[in-house]
């Protein structure tokens, strides 16, 4: 079952602007995560924030956790072209006896020169 | 370098025939996993494993099986491939964070 859900499901914007993608989530969680696909390859980790946590930075990046709402965002500053890529939202499975994330379908993410 | 390993990369093969996907991870890890992505579903797990000879179903485990003889490798077999499971396939691993690294995928189409 899909936990996340991102929105928008497309974004597009002029290089140096700031992309934001929304995140929600269903059950309770001990963490969210937030991951980056450049097209059709390996998923790679950007940035975890915990459920105690509301907003966390790195580099060009921040995300926000509202755990009342069951929802986080994401927020990259000054996009790049390198930034294009589609980005997902996961929450940890851990916390209920099982393993892995459970994904939201992504924010595919374009950034025009 | 510390990474996961897939092969093969690219499979065309055709339906009923056994095949088997390698995943292969460096790092000492105890947790591994298999997902497939689909356009429109994003990713969904088919099998876990929290340490060697422990494994159990994800979310979409039907015509998967998986083996954890050893800790650095987690092979996704399909007994008897059906074209629904025409799909991009990602190997992860995980040790004690939470954090997971990802293969880079095996595209499998069933004919």
């Amino acid at each position: 079952s899909q936990q996340g859900e991102e929105d928008p499901q497309a974004l597009s914007i002029q290089e140096g602007e700031n992309a934001t993608m929304n995140c929600s989530y269903k059950t309770s969680i001990n963490n969210l995560q937030w991951y980056r696909q450049n097209s059709g390859r390996g998923l790679v980790h950007l940035i975890l924030i915990r459920s105690n946590e509301r907003e966390k930075h790195s580099g060009r990046l921040r995300v926000t956790l509202d755990t009342s709402k069951k929802s986080s965002s994401l927020l990259i500053t000054a996009s790049r072209a390198a930034d294009t890529a589609s980005y997902f939202c996961a929450t940890d499975k851990s916390g209920g006896g099982a393993d892995g994330l459970t994904f939201g379908k992504g924010t595919h993410l374009i950034i025009q020169p | 370098e510390a990474q996961v390993t897939q092969n093969p990369r690219y499979l065309i093969t055709v339906t009923g025939k056994k095949l088997t996907v390698t995943c292969s991870q460096n790092m000492n890890h105890e947790y591994m996993s298999w997902y497939r992505q689909d356009p429109g579903l994003g990713l969904r797990q088919i099998y876990y494993s929290m340490n060697v000879e422990v494994t159990d179903k994800g979310d979409v485990p039907e015509g998967y099986k998986v083996s954890r003889k050893e800790k650095r490798n987690f092979p996704l077999i399909l007994e008897s491939p059906s074209p629904n499971q025409t799909s991009l396939y990602f190997c992860a691993s995980r040790g004690t964070q939470e954090t997971q690294y990802f293969g880079p995928g095996t595209r499998l189409l069933v004919l």
